[in-house]
């Protein structure tokens, strides 16, 4: 299994809202990210978990919160959000040595209304 | 913090031409530098990938080349194909994780 999974493929949610967004691997990579990105943009790294410790966090506002419950799960706790932060959210895994080669998932398309 | 740039954000060509995508980075302690292929409605893809110590890479159609002392790295694609159309991002990683992805190119082949 070389797949990176994500769920919900879409989600709405408004600003008083707590949602969860879910990722899985099972590929026994033990490094998982989540990555924002807005249109026609790069994507930006928010959140790093090496051997479920979390290992980057690139200075993102605590309305987001991430776990690592496992080394094959990684959620993205969302509590009052705000509407620039509709995006697309990406999880993905590698390895976990060095960094190296990302599996990227297919991504949340979240709209904050 | 490391920086890449990419260049063009628009390339169009014909079917069958070649495409060149151009990046260059900031932070000499970068030591590997993925190309992503990104289709409508999906997440990043890798498609070629080099090591700081490697200065060409070649996959059938696809080749990456790396020059170290200009902290510069090119995707070349030869006989393109419609399905080759996509946005490709180069990246840098420095070791630890941390991807800097650049801004991206637009890829259109025209049949």
């Amino acid at each position: 299994d070389t797949e990176v999974t994500q769920t919900p493929k879409h989600l709405v949610m408004g600003m008083t809202n707590k949602k969860s967004l879910k990722c899985e691997q099972h590929m026994g990579h033990r490094a998982m990210y989540w990555y924002k990105q807005k249109a026609k943009k790069p994507p930006e790294l928010m959140f790093v978990y090496s051997y479920e410790k979390l290992s980057i966090n690139e200075s993102v506002p605590s309305r987001f919160s991430p776990e690592c419950p496992n080394s094959s799960l990684l959620n993205l706790h969302l509590h009052a959000l705000q509407p620039e932060d509709s995006a697309l959210y990406l999880c993905a895994s590698s390895l976990g040595h060095l960094g190296g080669e990302q599996f990227f998932g297919p991504g949340t398309r979240l709209t904050v209304l | 913090g490391e920086n890449v740039e990419q260049h063009p954000s628009t390339l169009s060509v014909q079917e069958g031409d070649s495409a060149v995508i151009k990046c260059t980075y900031s932070d000499s302690a970068s030591n590997y530098f993925p190309w992503y292929k990104q289709e409508l409605g999906k997440g990043p893809q890798l498609i070629i990938d080099i090591r700081s110590n490697v200065g060409e890479k070649k996959d059938q159609r696809i080749a990456v080349t790396l020059n170290k002392t200009a902290k510069h790295f090119s995707l070349h694609i030869t006989e393109t194909q419609p399905e080759d159309s996509a946005v490709y991002f180069c990246a840098a990683e420095t070791g630890g994780f941390k991807t800097i992805f650049g801004a991206g190119t637009r890829l259109f082949v025209k049949a």
